[in-house]
């Protein structure tokens, strides 16, 4: 198993454009969420997903956008970036709501 | 308001000494997970160890141990002669309700501290 998969892990954008972070996982898990981590702040939740076909909103969802059409993939979409979103985002998945959640390796992304 | 707190934004600790990371969360949910993970500088999250609210006995996995105190509402993590590999950021997470409950909005979902840094010196 490759665990949970992140591209890219480095991203430059510049305000306004709109890109997509992957993530993947081959484990067969239900449950999946997008963290960022912002320094001094931990980690906050945007969205998260209990299934396919099941997305919604975390503590920071403003300018992200979430779907899951498949079990294996979650992927983050930034609407219109701004340097507010300098970050690095995280990717989770777990078994169910009720297990540990398996992190990814993150994505730095950078807005100018 | 702060649902997870570290104090302490970072601790230095002695090759092969013993080091308690604090960690006190605040939640009015009988049924609670608490988490720990280990951030390295090359940026992963490492998952540590898990206590739930109604586990009788202190986690424990290898050298990490939790120190659970539920009515203190406290769950430091315990490392054990600390190596070199152990200096990272150490993040503790909660997670709120039950499969009970799963119906819940909030089920499933992690609260994190602001993590504290470990240094270990040889």
């Amino acid at each position: 198993n490759a665990g949970v998969t992140q591209t890219p892990k480095f991203q430059v954008l510049k305000t306004g454009q709109s890109m997509t972070l992957q993530c993947a996982q081959d484990m067969n898990h239900e449950y999946m969420s997008w963290y960022r981590q912002d320094p001094g702040m931990g980690l906050r939740l945007i969205h998260y997903s209990v299934g396919a076909g099941i997305t919604d909103q975390g503590e920071v969802p403003n300018g992200y956008n979430v779907s899951r059409s498949t079990t294996e993939d979650f992927p983050l979409r930034l609407l219109s970036a701004a340097p507010s979103q300098t970050s690095v985002y995280f990717c989770a998945s777990s078994y169910s709501r009720r297990d540990t959640q398996y992190f990814g390796p993150g994505t730095r992304l950078t807005v100018l | 308001a702060q649902k997870i707190t570290q104090t302490q934004p970072g601790m230095f600790v002695q090759e092969k000494e013993a080091v308690t990371l604090d960690c006190t969360y605040d939640t009015s949910d009988p049924s609670y997970g608490l988490f720990w993970y280990k951030q390295p500088s090359s940026g992963e999250m490492i998952f540590l160890i898990y206590q739930g609210s109604y586990d009788q006995q202190n986690a424990t996995e290898g050298r990490y141990s939790l120190n659970f105190q539920k009515a203190r509402k406290s769950a430091n993590l315990v490392i054990s002669a600390s190596q070199l590999g152990d200096s990272a950021m150490y993040f503790c997470a909660m997670r709120e309700g039950s499969f009970f409950n799963a119906g819940g909005t909030s089920y499933g979902k992690l609260t994190f501290g602001q993590g504290t840094i470990l240094t270990v010196h040889p």
